[in-house]
């Protein structure tokens, strides 16, 4: 089946510095993916769609200069974390689809902590 | 606006029960109806999914879901829980080629 890989699994960072997050397709063609985010205990929230070869867009309330998405492929997205502070530390999934595709597929996540 | 609604924050079942995990949705159409199971501090797992067709389910590990369009429901069951069925537990709509819109989710222990 499809499958969604992302990287790292879990980052710990220093405050002020920046973290980049990789989210690739392996099998398939993702013209469109989804960045989430969770807070301990709590639900994933949608930050960001972004479609490949265009500008991401973000959901009220996320910050487009801090969270930086690229979608320059069909089979990889990026999330930077630019000058991460503590309270950023969180569950980030990122989440693909392809042109043929209904369906999502999700990665495993990865954890950010910012000391 | 999509929304989803899972009214169980928390449900403790003993091992070998019967489980139902609610999940009530508010869409103008119908919409992608989906369940996914999260172990703690890990990614997300499929268990069974909605597009169209038979309204009953049936999915991964032993669960299946109904989906009842007079209740806007689309309530998760399992005859008998094992325990490692405890996990928290996501409902989440989907439209067209729009991302997921997730419920608050259910945590689920289970008692020996």
């Amino acid at each position: 089946g499809a499958v969604v890989s992302q990287h790292p699994s879990w980052v710990i960072c220093k405050s002020g510095t920046s973290v980049k997050i990789e989210c690739r397709s392996l099998d398939f063609q993702a013209t469109t993916m989804f960045w989430y985010r969770q807070f301990p205990k709590q639900s994933l929230m949608l930050m960001a769609t972004s479609n490949e070869g265009s500008k991401a867009t973000y959901e009220q309330g996320v910050e487009k200069d801090k969270f930086l998405i690229n979608h320059a492929s069909l089979t990889l997205s990026t999330l930077t974390v630019t000058s991460a502070h503590p309270e950023d530390s969180s569950f980030y999934i990122c989440s693909a689809r392809g042109t043929d595709r209904l369906f999502l597929h999700f990665g495993n996540g990865t954890r950010l902590t910012v000391t | 606006a999509q929304s989803v609604t899972q009214p169980d924050i928390h449900i403790t079942v003993s091992e070998g029960a019967s489980l139902e995990l609610r999940c009530n949705y508010s869409y103008g159409a119908t919409p992608y109806l989906f369940w996914y199971v999260q172990s703690p501090g890990q990614g997300l797992q499929l268990l069974l999914k909605y597009f169209s067709g038979d309204t009953l389910v049936q999915g991964i590990k032993g669960f299946e879901a109904e989906f009842k369009r007079s209740q806007s429901s689309f309530n998760l069951r399992k005859p008998s829980v094992h325990w490692s069925d405890a996990a928290e537990y996501f409902c989440a709509v989907g439209e067209g080629r729009r991302a997921l819109t997730f419920g608050s989710g259910t945590r689920l222990q289970v008692q020996p």
